[in-house]
C-alpha cells in the first residue's frame, strides 16, 4: 500500500516563530489532505490540496504532485496551534485515507 | 459549513458489551468511513460503504464489527463484544464524490473497561 511519511515527529516553537511540516508520500496521488487533531482529540481539516498552493490565514500548504511531497506552513504561531498534524493521502479516488504517524507540534508562551 | 455529527461523544463500555457508534454524514454525501485511533498512534481505516453496501474493510474489521446505513440519514458502526483493545478514537468521514475532500466528525472516545 501507499506509505505517508511526516517530518519532523515532533517540533517545539515559540510563539511567534515560524514552521514547516513535511509529508512524503510513496505513489502518485490525487487528493491530499491535512489535519490538525486538537487536544480533545477533533481531527479538523485545514486542507484539501491535490496540487498547488493555498493560503488560509497564517497557514499555507503546498503539494508538488510530481514529487510526491506536501509542505505546511505555520507562520506566527501560537499557542492554540499545538497538537498533532496529520497529513493523509488516497489510494486512490474514494479509497481508503492513509494517514501519516503525525507531527507533534508545541507551541510555548 | 456542513458537518458530519457523531454521537455519543464519549461511551464507557464494559468488556464483553455490545456498543453503536452512531454518525450523521453530511446529508449530499454518497461514501461513508470509519476510522480509529488508539491513543497516541495515528489514525486507521477500518471500512468503507457505498450504495449500501461494504466497499472495502481493512484487516482490523473483523466479525465483532458490523456497519449498517438504517435509514437515509444515520450511518451506525457496531461491535458486537468489546474487547480492551477496542479502547479508541472512532471517527466517522464522508465525501460527495470521488476525489472530492473528506469531512471527518468529532470522534466518538470508546473505553473499554
Amino acid at each position: 500500500g501507499i506509505q505517508v511519511e511526516q517530518s519532523p515527529p515532533d517540533l517545539i516553537l515559540q510563539e511567534g516563530a515560524n514552521s514547516t511540516l513535511r509529508c512524503n508520500f510513496s505513489d502518485s496521488v490525487n487528493n491530499l489532505q491535512w489535519f490538525h487533531q486538537n487536544p480533545w482529540g477533533q481531527l479538523i481539516n485545514l486542507f484539501y490540496i491535490p496540487s498547488g498552493t493555498k493560503q488560509n490565514g497564517r497557514l499555507s500548504a503546498t503539494t508538488v504532485a510530481t514529487e510526491r511531497y506536501s509542505l505546511l506552513y505555520i507562520s506566527s504561531s501560537q499557542t492554540t496551534d499545538s497538537g498533532v498534524y496529520f497529513c493523509a493521502v488516497p489510494r486512490t479516488s474514494g479509497s481508503r485515507l492513509t494517514f501519516g504517524e503525525g507531527t507533534q507540534l508545541t507551541v510555548n508562551p | 459549513e456542513p458537518e458530519v455529527t457523531q454521537t455519543p461523544s464519549h461511551q464507557v463500555t464494559q468488556m464483553g458489551q455490545e456498543v453503536i457508534l452512531r454518525c450523521v454524514p453530511i446529508s449530499n454525501h454518497l461514501y461513508f468511513y470509519w476510522y480509529r485511533q488508539i491513543l497516541g498512534q495515528k489514525v486507521e481505516f477500518l471500512v468503507s460503504f457505498y450504495n449500501n453496501e461494504i466497499s472495502e474493510k481493512s484487516e482490523i474489521f473483523d466479525d465483532q464489527f458490523s456497519v449498517e446505513r438504517p435509514d437515509g440519514s444515520n450511518f451506525t458502526l457496531k461491535i458486537r463484544s468489546t474487547k480492551l483493545e477496542d479502547s479508541a478514537m472512532y471517527f466517522c468521514a464522508s465525501i460527495r464524490v470521488l476525489g472530492g475532500g473528506y469531512t471527518f466528525g468529532s470522534g466518538t472516545r470508546l473505553t473499554v473497561v
